[in-house]
C-alpha cells in the first residue's frame, strides 16, 4: 500500500542534543510538511516543500531545519532541542496540480521526549 | 486569518447515541474543509471533506454539509460506537493554499 511512513516512532533526545526524524513516502507526491503537535493542541504547519522548494512558516522557530534529499524522503533537524519541543512531529505530503493542492496524507507521527 | 472554531471538549456518549460536534470557520471566497480523526497515539486520518457550498461529505456513518450561509461544517453520525472514540479535528484549506487550518479538536469518548 502507498503510504507515508516515519521513523523511528517514539524518540528520546536530551536538552540541546541535535535530534533528526525522517520521513519517507510511496505516494510520489510533490509536496511535503512536516506539523508540530503538542499535547492535546492542533498540529501546526512548521514548514513544506514543494519538490525541492523549501517554504518555512513565519513563526516557526530558527532551531527548526528540514532537508528533502529525493522525492520520497524529507528530514526534519531539531539543532538543539529544549524541553518546549517535546511533541508529535507529523509529516504529511499531497500532490499539487499547478495552483491545486490536493488532500494531505499524514503519518503517524513521531512521539519526541526531551530530557 | 483563517480560523477554524470547534466545539470544545471533552465529548462522552454512550454506545449507538447520536453524535453532533460544532464547527464553524473563518476565510474569505470558498475553502475546502475537512474533518481528520487520530486514534490515540496515531497520526491524522482524513474522514471526510467538502470542496464547495451544500457539498456533503460522508465516509464510515459519519457526515458533514458545507454550509457557506451559516460557515460551519458540522460533524454528524447517527449512531456512534466504541470504536469511534478519537479526537476530531475541523480544518479548512484556503482556494489555491496549501496550508491547513486546524481547528482545536474534540475528544470523543463512546461508552458501550
Amino acid at each position: 500500500d502507498a503510504m507515508v511512513i516515519q521513523n523511528p516512532r517514539y524518540q528520546v533526545t536530551q536538552f540541546g542534543k541535535p535530534v533528526t526524524l525522517s520521513c519517507s513516502q510511496t505516494l510520489n507526491h510533490n509536496v511535503m510538511y512536516w506539523y508540530q503537535q503538542k499535547s492535546s493542541q492542533a498540529p501546526k504547519l512548521l514548514f513544506h516543500y514543494y519538490d525541492k522548494d523549501f517554504n518555512n512558516e513565519a513563526d516557526t522557530p530558527d532551531n527548526f531545519q528540514s532537508r528533502r534529499p529525493n522525492t520520497s524522503f524529507c528530514f526534519l533537524d531539531i539543532r538543539s532541542p529544549g524541553l518546549g519541543d517535546a511533541a508529535m512531529y507529523l509529516c504529511a505530503t499531497s500532490r499539487r496540480d499547478g495552483n491545486s493542492y490536493n488532500e494531505q496524507f499524514f503519518g503517524p507521527g513521531t512521539r519526541l521526549t526531551v530530557l | 486569518g483563517d480560523s477554524v472554531t470547534q466545539m470544545e471538549g471533552p465529548v462522552t456518549l454512550s454506545e449507538e447515541a447520536f453524535l453532533t460536534i460544532n464547527c464553524t470557520y473563518t476565510a474569505t471566497g470558498y475553502p475546502s474543509l475537512f474533518w481528520y480523526v487520530q486514534y490515540p497515539g496515531e497520526g491524522l486520518q482524513l474522514l471526510l471533506k467538502a470542496t464547495k457550498a451544500d457539498d456533503k461529505g460522508s465516509n464510515k456513518g459519519f457526515e458533514a454539509t458545507y454550509r457557506k450561509e451559516t460557515t460551519s461544517f458540522h460533524l454528524e453520525k447517527g449512531s456512534v460506537q466504541v470504536s469511534d472514540s478519537a479526537v476530531y479535528f475541523c480544518a479548512l484549506r484556503s482556494q489555491g493554499a496549501q496550508k491547513l487550518v486546524f481547528g482545536q479538536g474534540t475528544r470523543l469518548t463512546i461508552n458501550p
